[in-house]
């Protein structure tokens, strides 16, 4: 398995609050990316990075920003958290964009 | 705008059974296409991936094809086991606009009974 952790891997944190969720790689790999997977929507990406301060938006990116100061780490930012971002979300890393994905086990966010 | 359909979203057989897991998208300009598998409360797990200039590919039990033309692929489970059991996803590197940015399909829940 490819050397992704994720955490935290659940949290409940109330409207309006921030949250950090956090994404750690031990493969060097130079893209890593955040995803949300909801019923009915399956996974779409919110942010991705393709070097170290370099990041780009996704499909969904509205409510969220990212920062990734060294190469093994991704931080994903909710400012101000609402109800409609509680999901499930994954980080994946490639090597280069688009090779292989590989992914975290996701973490569980409940806004309440 | 690239969108990924797989149909049916539930599939229930025997065990032994070969299967067929079907996937279709919209934009046949892909760079590649690739098969998750997620079991229930975890990630995605990589299957196969095919790069738009190949026909298939094969890991073990699994064979993995692409016709970028009519825009399908399919994946092919051999004598298919209890474990097999998971969701399986398909997602689409487009050609233009970004190959990092993968558009999945909602997923196949496959259940193989004992």
């Amino acid at each position: 398995d490819a050397g992704i952790t994720q955490s935290p891997r659940h949290k409940v944190t109330e409207t309006g609050t921030p949250v950090t969720l956090r994404c750690h790689q031990t493969e060097n790999h130079r893209y890593m990316y955040w995803y949300r997977q909801d019923p009915g929507h399956g996974l779409r990406l919110i942010h991705y990075s393709y070097g170290v301060k370099d990041t780009d938006k996704g499909e969904v990116s509205d409510g969220y920003s990212v920062s990734r100061s060294k190469t093994e780490d991704f931080l994903l930012t909710l400012e101000s958290a609402t109800s409609s971002q509680t999901s499930v979300y994954f980080c994946a890393i490639s090597e280069w964009p688009g090779g292989e994905q590989y992914f975290g086990p996701g973490t569980r966010l409940t806004v309440t | 705008k690239q969108e990924v359909t797989q149909i049916p979203a539930a599939l229930s057989v025997p065990e032994g059974e070969n299967l067929v897991l079907n996937c279709s998208f919209t934009d046949s300009a892909i760079y590649n296409l690739q098969w998750f598998r997620q079991d229930p409360g975890k990630g995605l797990t990589s299957l196969l991936l095919i790069q738009s200039s190949q026909r298939e590919q094969t890991s073990g039990r699994l064979n993995a094809s692409l016709d970028k033309s009519s825009g399908r692929s399919t994946l092919y489970i051999a004598a298919s086991q209890p474990g097999d059991s998971a969701t399986y996803l398909c997602a689409v590197a487009p050609f233009q606009g970004g190959s990092e940015k993968l558009v999945f399909g909602k997923g196949m829940k496959l259940t193989v009974n004992p």
